[in-house]
């Protein structure tokens, strides 16, 4: 089964300063990739995925970009940060015949 | 896009039968039901999933009526260690690859 490593565990960034998150998957080759955030006591909001290398799907407008250089890695990234930007970020795998996601562990990002 | 519905919050007690109902008026004909659930600081967990009728594995069931537009999930003999909240999710890869969570269900057992 997948495997899905993301680091760091947490982080902590000043306004204005870029970010980079990375998120690696184990165990299945070109996978369907997706990025989502969680804010506080809120559901997931799909924020990006992939189904490919270099092919990357936006669903919200925002100063965050997403880059798959290589089949099983996906990073998350911002030029400068924004205050909302804060939040819980996931990074899952479509796995297998079945349409089942894995989560890795995610990144607590606090903005302040 | 098939969007969910779910309560926001439900309450048991140890010992009973959970069952948390997710509405999926819009489903496609190739969306499966999949259901997901998320300790604090941690990502969801698969639970169980489904196409039809019922399915039942060592932690969950799922009853899926024949409309399809909407699931049980109802987990046995609940325990402490179930308080988390609980994800529908409804989609398939050949939808355009976008999986929507809706807002869960906080499910809180007390003892």
């Amino acid at each position: 089964s997948q495997t899905i490593h993301q680091w760091p565990a947490t982080l902590v960034q000043p306004v204005g300063s870029p970010l980079s998150l990375e998120c690696t998957v184990e165990g299945t080759s070109n996978p369907n990739l997706y990025w989502y955030r969680q804010a506080a006591g809120r559901g997931l909001q799909l924020l990006f995925y992939s189904v490919g290398i270099g092919q990357i799907s936006s669903e919200v407008p925002q100063n965050l970009s997403a880059s798959r250089p290589q089949d099983r890695q996906f990073i998350l990234s911002s030029k400068k940060l924004l205050l909302s930007d804060s939040g819980f970020y996931l990074c899952a795998c479509l796995g297998g015949t079945n349409e089942k996601l894995f989560f890795g562990s995610g990144t607590q990002l606090s903005v302040l | 896009l098939a969007k969910t519905t779910q309560p926001i919050s439900m309450d048991s007690y140890e010992g009973q039968e959970v069952n948390i109902t997710c509405s999926h008026n819009n489903i496609a004909t190739n969306d499966y039901i999949t259901w997901y659930q998320q300790f604090p600081s941690q990502g969801p967990r698969f639970i169980i999933q489904g196409y039809k009728t019922k399915v039942t594995n060592e932690v969950a069931s799922l009853f899926i009526p024949a409309d399809r537009k909407s699931s049980t999930l109802s987990l046995p003999r609940v325990s402490l260690s179930d308080t988390a909240v609980y994800y529908c999710l409804v989609g398939t890869r050949n939808n355009f690859n976008k999986f929507y969570f809706g807002s869960g269900t906080k499910l809180n057992v007390k003892p």
